[in-house]
């Protein structure tokens, strides 16, 4: 079966600094793969999809790569901010999602 | 308003008893998801439904049962609650169109079963 794996945790950076995040799979590689964040006490949001024939994807301070070779997406935030300190879930997009158990980010000031 | 609503958002439980955990949303989506979480397993999916009229087991539906009582309502069943199925349960919903869609999720209904 699908295997997920989110390399830490969790990861503790000073403000200001470049966040990056790993998820690494087993097995086939998907079509796709979301990045969600979810703060305590709430419910994961969509933050990012990307496409397996995509190498990266952006959106403002966030970006995602996905290395099918590698079977590994990064995830990063640069300039990171206090407001960014949440946990982040990857999930492999097949005909379900598949979710990783999060990395739990801390940005300190 | 929240778009995916879950009630109740706490629940406390005795062993045995019927729960059900509600769900409904206005986002107008055909494709709803039960997923409970728990610490160090991450999210697992329970059951989904692509439509009302479409119910499908997910990875973990033991113990568990649903309804589709109409486009904006999935609810989800414990028959008969056990202490490991206290865990924080969220329901989702998607689109059916277009490529694949983001889950949008409701704020989760933390459930305890004594």
């Amino acid at each position: 079966s699908q295997k997920i794996e989110q390399n830490s945790e969790a990861l503790n950076i000073q403000e200001g600094k470049t966040a990056t995040l790993t998820c690494n799979y087993t097995n086939y590689s998907p079509a796709y793969l979301q990045w969600y964040r979810q703060d305590p006490g709430r419910g994961p949001v969509f933050l990012l999809l990307i496409r397996e024939n995509e190498k990266e994807k952006r959106k403002e301070r966030l970006k995602v790569t996905f290395d099918t070779t590698l079977k590994q997406s990064l995830f990063h935030i640069t300039a990171s901010q206090p407001a960014d300190s949440a946990t982040y879930l990857c999930a492999l997009d097949t005909d379900k999602l598949i979710f990783g158990t999060g990395t739990r980010l801390q940005v300190f000031p | 308003d929240a778009d995916v609503t879950q009630t109740p958002r706490n629940r406390i439980t005795k062993t045995g008893k019927r729960i059900m955990l509600e769900c409904s949303q206005t986002k107008g989506h055909d494709r709803m998801y039960w997923y409970r979480q728990d610490p160090g397993l991450g999210l697992r999916l329970i059951y989904y439904s692509f439509d009302v009229k479409d119910i499908n087991k997910g990875e973990i539906s033991d113990g568990y049962s649903v309804s589709r009582q109409a486009q904006a309502k999935f609810s989800l069943s414990l028959e008969s609650a056990i202490p490991n199925q206290t865990a924080l349960y969220f329901c989702a919903t998607s689109e059916t169109q277009g490529e694949n869609q983001p889950q949008h999720f409701g704020d989760g209904t933390r459930l305890s079963i004594l």
